[in-house]
């Protein structure tokens, strides 16, 4: 089975900084999603930004960028200019390809982000 | 906004007693999720629907099932809960809007059992 890991319960930064959250999977596939979550004190899931296997360029989303390394199965988070906002858990998540419909999101156990002013 | 309502958000409950938890979409998407959501597990997927009558079970499925009569519903029954149950509940569907797709979650709902 998939498991996705993310190795930093809690992380902080100062505002305006650049912060950098790590998520790696053990995966077999070669076909797969990966996706990070925030989830602000509000309890809604907000998607940050996704990215597909096969393609090598980073995803980038803004302030919000993807470091994908596929050897070496890692897939890390990094904020840039950092703003009060952008505290939340974050999750990182991994789904295979296509398989007739039954994909399913494997979501690792969340990195808590604090942002100081 | 991705059309998702959960209901209640929030329920209190005793142990032994049966709870629904019901998801409500206004699009018509084929698959629809139930994850639970406890401190230092992330969000684990208890069963999953990829059309009417067409569910699977995901990792936590025990003590959980699920129907879906219509397209837009997918309720989730906790047939006698136990206070392990005690967690937050989020419904979430792919639209298929995107590459990839994502999961749109609803707001959750806070189930305690007492």
């Amino acid at each position: 089975a998939q498991t996705v890991t993310q190795s930093q319960p809690e992380m902080s930064v100062q505002e305006a900084e650049t912060v950098t959250l790590s998520c790696t999977y053990d995966t077999s596939e070669s076909d797969y999603y990966l996706f990070w979550y925030k989830q602000p004190p509000s309890r809604q899931m907000i998607l940050v930004i996704r990215q597909e296997a096969y393609k090598q360029q980073n995803a980038t989303e803004n302030r919000f960028s993807v470091n994908f390394q596929k050897a070496a199965k890692s897939f890390s988070l990094k904020i840039s200019d950092s703003q009060l906002g952008d505290a939340a858990m974050y999750f990182c998540a991994y789904r295979r390809g296509s398989q007739g419909g039954s994909e399913k999101l494997v979501f690792g156990k969340g990195t808590k982000l604090t942002v100081n002013p | 906004d991705a059309g998702i309502t959960q209901s209640p958000r929030h329920k209190v409950t005793e142990t032994g007693t049966p709870v629904t938890l019901r998801c409500h979409q206004t699009e018509n998407h084929r698959y629809m999720y139930w994850y639970r959501q406890d401190p230092g597990h992330g969000l684990r997927l208890i069963h999953y629907s990829y059309g009417v009558k067409d569910t699977d079970k995901g990792e936590v499925s025990d003590g959980y099932s699920v129907s879906r009569s219509k397209t837009e519903d997918f309720l989730l029954t906790l047939e006698s809960a136990t206070s392990s149950q005690t967690s937050v509940y989020f419904c979430a569907i792919r639209t298929g809007v995107g590459r990839p797709s994502p999961l749109h979650f609803g707001n959750g709902t806070r189930l305690t059992v007492t």
